[in-house]
């Protein structure tokens, strides 16, 4: 079965920095999902990838899928203190002829220092 | 104007009681699920609905039964409830599931606590 290893694990930045977190899958991506997580909230859907060497942005955050498909990296340029939260990969997984489910990676956990 | 509710927000129980959570979405969506996200926050999926029938039920104790009256509608009824339910309970839906690579909206969660 799938599964998504994230890395680190947790992160503490000073205000102003750049930072990356990666997600790699044992499998072929076939989706994959940036959310965010704010302590003691719901999630945040950030961006989908599907296509090997993509890449897309929103605000100063960039997501990245490699070319193998095996691979993301979420960069966080000149990081703020509302950048803080838990960042989950997720990516389509097949279960039957007709459908997908998401599994998600563990997570990591951003702390941004004022 | 809340796209995925669940309720309540907070629950906190005593060991061997039963209890249900609600989700509503009014997105017009046909698939719904529910994530389980444990203390140390993996998320995992429990189930998921696609239009009032159930389509992924993973390895979930049968004390969890997912109930969908309509399409807009998926709620968790947990028996007997046990210490190591105590989670972060996560409603989503998505506009068609299957394979179509979207993206699932999520509820604010529901934080459950068995004493």
């Amino acid at each position: 079965s799938q599964e998504l290893e994230q890395s680190p694990q947790s992160l503490i930045v000073q205000e102003g920095k750049n930072l990356t977190i990666n997600c790699t899958s044992s499998k072929t991506l076939y989706g994959l999902y940036w959310y965010k997580q704010k302590y003691g909230e719901g999630l945040i859907f950030l961006m989908m990838l599907q296509k090997g060497g993509e890449e897309k942005s929103h605000e100063k955050i960039t997501a990245k899928l490699d070319e193998k498909k095996q691979q993301s990296s979420l960069h966080i340029t000149a990081s703020q203190p509302s950048h803080a939260g838990i960042y989950l990969c997720g990516a389509e997984t097949p279960i039957k002829t007709s459908y997908d489910k998401v599994i998600f990676g563990p997570g990591t956990s951003l702390s941004v220092i004022p | 104007d809340t796209a995925v509710s669940q309720t309540p927000k907070y629950l906190v129980t005593q060991m061997g009681n039963d209890k249900s959570i609600k989700c509503e979405q009014n997105l017009g969506h046909d698939t719904m699920y529910w994530y389980k996200q444990d203390s140390k926050k993996f998320l995992k999926i429990m189930f998921s609905y696609n239009n009032k029938e159930l389509i992924i039920n993973e390895t979930v104790p049968n004390r969890f039964s997912p109930k969908s009256p309509d399409k807009a509608h998926l709620n968790l009824h947990i028996n007997s409830l046990e210490l190591g339910d105590s989670a972060v309970y996560f409603c989503a839906s998505s506009r068609f599931g299957g394979r179509t690579q979207e993206t699932q909206y999520f509820g604010p969660g529901t934080r459950l606590l068995v004493l």
